[in-house]
């Protein structure tokens, strides 16, 4: 079975801080894909990253970075100089294949709150 | 423009009650979603339809029907709510086949079963 884990419940650093997020997963298939959603105040799902089990290229978009290691299954996920509306509820995922088709396996989520 | 749209964005209902959400996607995905999250914000699957045909049923009470009457809409209709029924419903969809399609969720619909 497929599992993702956030050990992070919960994360509070002061803004301006760099804070990583941590993501540990398991599966048995040798393709898959890994994700980041963002869960903030308002409620909505947005998607962040995804990231193929064959590139464990390191990716940068702004602000945000993603450290996938496949030896020790993490896709970690690190914002620098946080803002406060990095606020929110961060989800990794796992793409699973079952029977041929296509699910995400979430992580409990880390919620992360900066403060001003 | 809204990619993946779901209506109503708040349901506050009784128990005993049967109530519908729907679901509508303008992106061209050929796979539609149901997610549940629960208060803990613990997200799971819940149904998955192919060009309107059924792949996914995780173990979701019967009570529970998906209806898909084309590529585009999904809904979810839910017969005699209880209180446990109470969360936020997502509707997603993506390319099946296509493990680089992300998931592309609605805003959600919350469900309050009083």
């Amino acid at each position: 079975a497929q599992k993702v884990t956030q050990a992070q419940t919960e994360i509070s650093v002061v803004e301006k801080e760099d804070v990583t997020l941590d993501c540990v997963y398991e599966t048995r298939d040798t393709t898959y894909y890994l994700f980041w959603y963002k869960q903030p105040p308002s409620g909505e799902l947005v998607f962040l990253i995804r990231r193929n089990s064959f590139d464990e290229q390191n990716e940068i978009s702004g602000r945000y970075s993603w450290n996938f290691q496949k030896s020790t299954s993490s896709f970690n996920f690190t914002i620098t100089a946080s803002q406060v509306v990095d606020s929110a509820v961060y989800f990794c995922a796992l793409s699973e294949r079952s029977f041929g088709n296509e699910k995400l396996t979430f992580g409990t989520g880390t919620r992360l709150t900066i403060i001003p | 423009d809204t990619a993946v749209s779901q209506t109503p964005k708040y349901l506050v209902t009784q128990m005993g009650n049967d109530k519908s959400i729907k679901c509508e996607q303008n992106l061209g995905h050929d796979t539609m979603y149901w997610y549940k999250q629960d208060s803990k914000k613990f997200l799971k699957i819940m149904f998955s339809y192919n060009n309107k045909e059924l792949i996914i049923n995780e173990t979701v009470p019967n009570r529970f029907s998906p209806k898909s009457p084309d590529k585009a809409h999904l809904n979810l209709h839910i017969n005699s709510l209880e209180l446990g029924d109470s969360a936020v419903y997502f509707c997603a969809s993506s390319h099946l086949g296509d493990r680089a399609s992300p998931l592309h969720f609605g805003n959600g619909t919350r469900l309050t079963v009083t």
